[in-house]
């Protein structure tokens, strides 16, 4: 069975600081990809990443794919309050279908 | 465009209940599925389709059920509640672009077994 482990689980930081939600799996993914998701509503994809190795920068937030494809990492840089959410990672394990981390709910007080 | 859009946004149903989540998309994608999302464990894969006609079981479909007989539509049906049915359902659709999917969500359907 393929997982998903996202850590850490719960993140609450002041606004201005920096931090890295991380998401590793013991098995390889064809491509990895970051949704965020506000209370009451689905997820909303951020970014796909497809190659090993592979760096994405939306904004203030950078994405990598690990070498092996099997880890990837986000990292917001000068956190806002309008970062708050829920931040999953999902690993394609075939096609049309994605194994979903168990989150990371940050919180970024003003 | 509505996007993805799900009905009830809430719902009680009494174990034993059947009901129908229904589920509708306007962007002409061929592949839409249905999760379930519970604390602490992320969203899991109920049933997907990959196009009218065709459905195929996730990681967790047993109690559940699925059809689609049309491009927009995907209802998923709950055929005797049970209280470890309780969670948050989203419906997605995607397409497929450079070797990955853009997924969709809908704004998900609560429901509650009791």
């Amino acid at each position: 069975t393929q997982l998903l482990e996202q850590s850490p689980q719960f993140l609450s930081i002041q606004e201005g600081e920096n931090l890295t939600v991380y998401c590793n799996s013991s098995s390889v993914f064809s491509s990895l990809q970051w949704y965020r998701q506000e209370p009451g509503e689905g997820p909303v994809l951020l970014v796909t990443v497809v190659t090993g190795g592979e760096v994405k920068k939306l904004k203030r937030l950078t994405f990598q794919f690990g070498d092996a494809r099997k880890d990837s990492s986000l990292h917001i840089t000068a956190a806002q309050p309008g970062d708050t959410g829920l931040y999953l990672c999902a690993g394609a394990s075939g096609t049309y279908k994605y194994i979903f981390g168990t989150g990371t709910r940050l919180k970024v007080l003003a | 465009n509505a996007g993805v859009t799900q009905t009830p946004k809430f719902q009680v149903l009494k174990t034993g209940q059947s009901m129908t989540l229904q589920c509708a998309q306007d962007m002409n994608h061929e592949y839409m599925s249905w999760y379930r999302q519970d604390p602490g464990m992320g969203l899991r894969l109920i049933h997907y389709s990959v196009g009218a006609g065709i459905t195929d079981q996730g990681e967790v479909p047993n109690g559940y059920n699925v059809s689609r007989s049309t491009t927009e539509d995907f209802p998923l049906r709950l055929l005797s509640a049970a209280p470890s049915q309780t969670s948050v359902y989203f419906c997605a659709s995607s397409y497929r672009t450079g070797g990955y999917d853009e997924q969709f969500f809908g704004p998900g359907t609560r429901l509650t077994v009791l």
